[in-house]
């Protein structure tokens, strides 16, 4: 099993660009988060989905969209990138509301 | 908010030194969860606590969950080089479909 794989690994955009990274999860798991994590400000929840075909916000949303439509994957969207969105991006997934998250390797994104 | 407070932000100690780190809530958690992310990696899940009162151990590593299940601590024995990391505690929000990480505290382990 892979596990929750992420792509890419890392990417450079200027600003005003567009990218869509993409999180795979093999593990049959229903729920799937994308946190941003920023120096000493811990990982703050991007957007969620509880389930195939449904999304929703968490803490930090705006600048961001998603999609589910396959169980398995969950695309993080940036529409119009700006320097505030550079940030080490993880997707993670779990079973079950009280089960625990597992993690991608993370993408390194920098925005010039 | 559903905020966790966690401290300190940082801690070194010399090897075979014990470390505590601590997470406090302002309202009544269901369940707390603690993960470990090494540098350059990412977050993995050390462990649950559920039950007032609750201590678990994992060789050298400690949990406990507060009485009042308001507070946690991960207490590690006798650090070693590979203790050093980022741990995080995490506590679910939004009818449990969310996990709201602490800030985490980040251990230097001096040889």
């Amino acid at each position: 099993n892979a596990g929750v794989t992420q792509t890419p690994k890392f990417r450079v955009l200027k600003t005003g660009q567009s990218m869509t990274l993409l999180c795979a999860q093999d593990m049959n798991h229903e729920y799937m988060y994308w946190y941003r994590q920023d120096p000493g400000m811990g990982l703050r929840l991007i957007h969620y989905s509880v389930g195939e075909g449904t999304t929703a916000k968490g803490e930090v949303p705006d600048g961001y969209n998603v999609s589910r439509l396959k169980k398995q994957n969950f695309l993080l969207g940036l529409e119009s990138a700006a320097p505030s969105q550079t940030s080490v991006y993880f997707c993670a997934s779990k079973a079950g509301s009280l089960s625990p998250l597992h993690f991608g390797n993370g993408t390194r994104l920098t925005v010039t | 908010g559903q905020q966790v407070m966690q401290i300190p932000q940082y801690q070194h100690v010399q090897e075979g030194e014990d470390f505590t780190t601590y997470c406090n809530s302002s309202t009544t958690l269901s369940n707390i969860q603690w993960y470990k992310q090494r540098p350059g990696g990412h977050p993995v899940f050390l462990i649950q606590l559920v039950k007032s009162g609750e201590v678990k151990k994992q060789k050298r590593l400690t949990f406990q969950f507060g009485e009042a299940k308001k507070n946690s601590s991960l207490h590690i024995t006798a650090t070693q080089t590979t203790d050093v990391g980022t741990y995080f505690c995490a506590r679910p929000s939004g009818s449990a479909r969310q996990l709201t990480f602490g800030s985490g505290t980040q251990l230097t382990v001096l040889p």
